[in-house]
């Protein structure tokens, strides 16, 4: 099964509204990814997390990597409809050379 | 820059029939990875590649054999197609090992089993 469980599955958040969506794992990560994906499209890299409680910011984005390395957040601020699309987290299995895909929250931004 | 590339983008086909996707990246990376995304499971890992003529099974390989006689190809046939098969096929490519590398996905191959 996944390595990381992701939550939640959909959001609707009026426009200029918060965003968040949270990875969770029961085992310690060694590092995690972010993608976004939007409709119709194919994903792409936002950002790497490696350090335990680690903090980046990408102008509204802000990503977290807790301090057990056990779960991952993407927050953003004040939506916009350019924020519609689906965001993946993603962390390497620890027994195998293989990146590992949450299921992905699909955000709408409703204008 | 070119960089990767997929084809067909769409392609409908029949049970029982042999189907190959292609994939071409020009940014001679080591690592490529074929992945399928249905709905509910996100991005599941097929196949990967760490060089040429290196390649491992993924998460969900059954019904599905992969090359890689060159660095900047590595096509997927999925041998005796089957409805389950149905899905977005995506390959990707990365310049390192993917827990240290970002990868770099193609557009995408949208496959429909009949």
């Amino acid at each position: 099964g996944q390595q990381v469980m992701q939550i939640p599955q959909y959001q609707h958040v009026q426009e200029g509204e918060d965003f968040t969506t949270y990875c969770n794992s029961s085992t310690t990560l060694s590092n995690i990814q972010w993608y976004k994906q939007r409709p119709g499209g194919h994903p792409v890299f936002l950002i790497q997390l490696v350090k335990s409680g680690e903090v980046k910011k990408q102008k509204r984005l802000t990503f977290q990597f807790g301090e057990a390395k056990k779960n991952s957040s993407l927050h953003i601020t004040a939506t916009q409809t350019t924020d519609v699309g689906t965001y993946f987290c993603a962390s390497p299995r620890s027994s195998a050379r293989q990146l590992t895909f949450g299921s992905g929250t699909q955000l709408t931004v409703l204008p | 820059d070119a960089g990767i590339t997929q084809s067909p983008r769409y392609k409908i086909t029949e049970t029982g029939r042999q189907v190959t996707l292609m994939c071409h990246q020009t940014w001679s990376h080591s690592y490529m990875f074929w992945y399928r995304q249905d709905l509910g499971h996100g991005l599941r890992l097929i196949y990967y590649s760490a060089a040429a003529d290196i390649t491992d099974k993924g998460e969900v390989p059954d019904g599905y054999v992969v090359s890689r006689s060159k660095t900047e190809n590595f096509p997927l046939t999925l041998e005796s197609a089957t409805r389950s098969q149905t899905s977005v096929y995506f390959c990707a490519s990365s310049v390192a090992d993917r827990n240290t590398g970002e990868l770099f996905f193609g557009e995408g191959s949208r496959l429909t089993v009949l």
